[in-house]
């Protein structure tokens, strides 16, 4: 049972582009996401995250997009870069009190010179 | 620069022997989680402690797998017995439960488990 899902495995994108990155969720006792950005042989790391309550947050090129009555978010990334090139796994948490998250299965981003 | 730090960073084993994987924490997070990375899967939850006492181990096969903080700076994943099917990388992540939703945890490097 997929709660997080990413349903695009992959998505290549030219340099100086938007980059979109989707993500579905089912469950709507999710409050809060995040997207996290992993490279090769590292481990994933935190880029941005945004409250049930909220539709939008950004920060510098990122910018995460809520729509609660789809269950659907979306990480916008303006102007992408090569350095942006790398596996994006998004994540839910449900509830306050709860420190778990449950991630999606990833999609891979490259970025074209 | 704070991190998290995993070892071994791989480990190829034959099917049976016993895997033991341990992570050292940020000092001062008091919530530590292992996580499995598989291609269909993507990033399984196994198991999480706060404070050191585990909250969540449902993710976990518990007849082979276990988990435990025996202090503040060391978690430990182990299998037992081992099997091809374990292949994966396994993730360690901390960080302070009253910041997570805002700044997340922090990962480790992983390590890349290989059950021949």
């Amino acid at each position: 049972d997929q709660q997080v899902k990413q349903n695009s495995p992959s998505l290549s994108v030219q340099e100086g582009r938007i980059s979109i990155l989707n993500c579905d969720y089912t469950n709507s006792m999710f409050d809060y996401f995040l997207w996290y950005k992993k490279y090769p042989a590292e481990g994933p790391t935190f880029l941005i995250s945004i409250s049930s309550i909220k539709d939008k947050n950004e920060d510098g090129r990122f910018t995460v997009f809520l729509n609660k009555s789809a269950k659907h978010l979306s990480l916008h990334i303006v102007p992408s870069q090569p350095g942006d090139s790398a596996v994006y796994f998004c994540a839910a948490i449900r509830g306050s009190g709860t420190y778990k998250y449950i991630f999606g299965t990833g999609t891979r981003l490259k970025v074209l010179a | 620069d704070a991190r998290v730090t995993q070892t071994p960073r791989h480990k190829v084993t034959e099917m049976g022997q016993e895997v033991t994987m341990r992570c050292q924490p940020i000092l001062g997070h008091n919530t530590v989680f292992w996580y499995r990375q598989t291609m269909m899967q993507g990033l399984e939850l196994l198991a999480y402690f706060r404070n050191r006492a585990p909250l969540d181990d449902s993710g976990m096969p518990k007849d082979r797998f276990s988990a435990e903080m025996p202090d503040a700076t060391l978690a430990t994943l182990k299998i037992q017995p081992s099997e091809p099917r374990d292949s994966a990388v396994y993730f360690c992540a901390s960080g302070l439960d009253t910041l997570q939703r805002n700044y997340g945890y922090t990962f480790g490097s992983g390590t890349r488990l290989t059950v021949v």
